[in-house]
């Protein structure tokens, strides 16, 4: 157990819909990553957030967004879904400082888009 | 920016046999972590390696950091099916800097 939480664990929805990912970063971790992964595809950034703020951008389409709110838990927006959508989406937190930039995954949500 | 690829994508072994997986970057990192992720499951950090040349052991898993700090293996001696997964290599260009991702390496082991 890594000590960060997403919910939901699954999620089925329909094409053009929206849906919200929330991730738990572990206590005291400031920073929140978000990733997806394909089918027996590698990890592709998303975006990450530190103390609320944006702090780094990967290829995060404009139909996803995300926010920090201030207890530090993040939300992942997806909206106008499409079928290519469908993959494992991870939340990871870390404690920004010396040496300890480890990422901390959560189980993941996993999408289903019909 | 910053590009971090791994090879080889997949690898069968038998079980018993030695794996390698290799990991090469574009720029100079600063330092490279190796994380693995069950079937099924998430990415767990494994390691980081910080120096040049860096060697770091655990159980039958060796990690390698190259001298000029843009490559890095991850050797498994005597494969188990444990140790069946994907494995990823992850590059920070800077410090403070973000995580590069390479594609990983998924390794089946064939009992």
């Amino acid at each position: 157990d890594s000590g960060v939480t997403q919910t939901p664990k699954h999620l089925i929805t329909a094409t053009g819909q929206r849906v919200t990912l929330r991730c738990s970063p572990r206590s005291g971790d400031l920073s929140v990553y978000w990733y997806q992964q394909s089918l027996d595809q590698g990890l592709q950034f998303l975006i990450q957030y530190y103390n609320g703020e944006e702090r780094a951008k990967g290829n995060i389409l404009e139909r996803f967004s995300a926010q920090q709110f201030p207890d530090l838990h993040s939300e992942l927006n997806l909206s106008s879904l499409e079928l290519g959508d469908s993959a494992l989406y991870f939340c990871a937190s870390s404690r920004p400082g010396l040496g300890s930039d480890t990422q901390y995954f959560g189980p993941g949500t996993r999408l289903t888009v019909l | 920016g910053q590009q971090v690829m791994q090879i080889p994508q997949y690898q069968h072994v038998q079980e018993g046999e030695d794996f390698t997986t290799y990991c090469n970057s574009s720029t100079t990192l600063s330092n490279i972590q190796w994380y693995k992720q069950r079937p099924g499951g998430h990415p767990v950090f494994l390691i980081q390696l910080v120096k040049s040349g860096e060697v770091k052991k655990q159980k039958r898993l060796t990690f390698q950091f190259g001298e000029a700090k843009k490559n890095s293996s991850l050797h498994i001696t005597a494969t188990q099916t444990t140790d069946v997964g994907t494995y990823f290599c992850a590059g920070r260009e800077t410090s403070g800097s973000r995580l590069t991702f390479g594609e990983g390496t998924q390794l089946t082991v064939n009992p």
